[in-house]
C-alpha cells in the first residue's frame, strides 16, 4: 500500500466552479500536510501547508485535514483558467521522510 | 521564480555514463533536498542536506550520491546511468531542517539513451 494515494484525474471544470482535490494516507504519524501546484515542465510551487487537523484558508484556496479519516482536501473557489495545473499533496511526520501523492491534473475551461 | 536555481536545464547522455546536477538554494536557506520525478513513480524524495551535513535519506540508489558545499550549493552525482534514470530531477530548499516549507527549483531534465 502506498503511503499517499491521490486520484490522478484528469479533472475538467468550467471557469468559476468550486474544485475539490483529495488525498488519503495510511500513516497516522503524519503531522504536516502540504499542497503544491505544478505547471507543465516547471517545479512544484508550495500553495499552503497545515499542521495536524483543521482548516486553513488562503485567498481562493482552503486546505482541510481530517486525521481521523486520514483524508486531506484542497478546495479552490471561483476557479480560473490559470489554475490549470497538476496539484500534488505531500505529507511528513516532521522527521526525515517526505511523501508526495502522484498528483491530480486539473483543467479549468474558460 | 522560487529563487532556487538548477543547472543544466537539460542533459542528454548515454547508458553507463556519469553526470552531475547542480543546485543553488534560495538566499538564507540551509537545507537542500533532491527529488526525482518520473511518469510512473511520481515525485520521489532522494536526500536532504542541512548546512553541509546529510540529514535524511529517501529512495536514493547506491549509484547516486550528493553533497552540499560550504557555500550551500549542492550537487547530485548520478553514475552508471541506466535508461530508467531518465527523469526530471528537482532540487528544493528550506530555511531550516523541517521539510514542510520547501521551495523547488525549475528542475533538470535528464535523458539517458
Amino acid at each position: 500500500q502506498k503511503e499517499v494515494e491521490q486520484d490522478p484525474g484528469p479533472l475538467s471544470v468550467p471557469e468559476g466552479a468550486i474544485v475539490s482535490l483529495n488525498c488519503t494516507y495510511s500513516n497516522s504519524a503524519f503531522q504536516y500536510f502540504m499542497w503544491y501546484r505544478q505547471y507543465s515542465r516547471k517545479g512544484p510551487e508550495l500553495l499552503m501547508y497545515t499542521y495536524s487537523s483543521g482548516n486553513k484558508e488562503d485567498g481562493r484556496f482552503t486546505a482541510q485535514v481530517d486525521k481521523s479519516s486520514k483524508y486531506i482536501s484542497l478546495f479552490i473557489r471561483d476557479s480560473q483558467p490559470s489554475d490549470s495545473a497538476t496539484y500534488l499533496c505531500a505529507m511528513t511526520r516532521g522527521g526525515n521522510q517526505f511523501y508526495f501523492g502522484t498528483g491530480t491534473s486539473l483543467t479549468v475551461i474558460p | 521564480d522560487s529563487g532556487v536555481t538548477q543547472t543544466p536545464k537539460h542533459l542528454i547522455t548515454a547508458t553507463g555514463q556519469r553526470v552531475t546536477l547542480r543546485c543553488s538554494p534560495r538566499s538564507g536557506d540551509l537545507s537542500v533536498y533532491w527529488y526525482q520525478q518520473s511518469l510512473d513513480q511520481g515525485l520521489q524524495f532522494l536526500i536532504q542536506y542541512y548546512n553541509g551535513e546529510e540529514r535524511a535519506k529517501g529512495n536514493i540508489l547506491e549509484r547516486f550520491s550528493a553533497q552540499q558545499f560550504p557555500d550551500l550549493h549542492s550537487e547530485l552525482n548520478l553514475s552508471s546511468l541506466e535508461l530508467g534514470d531518465s527523469a526530471l530531477y528537482f532540487c528544493a530548499s528550506s530555511v531550516g531542517q523541517a521539510m514542510y516549507e520547501q521551495f523547488f527549483g525549475p528542475g533538470t531534465r535528464l535523458t539517458v539513451l
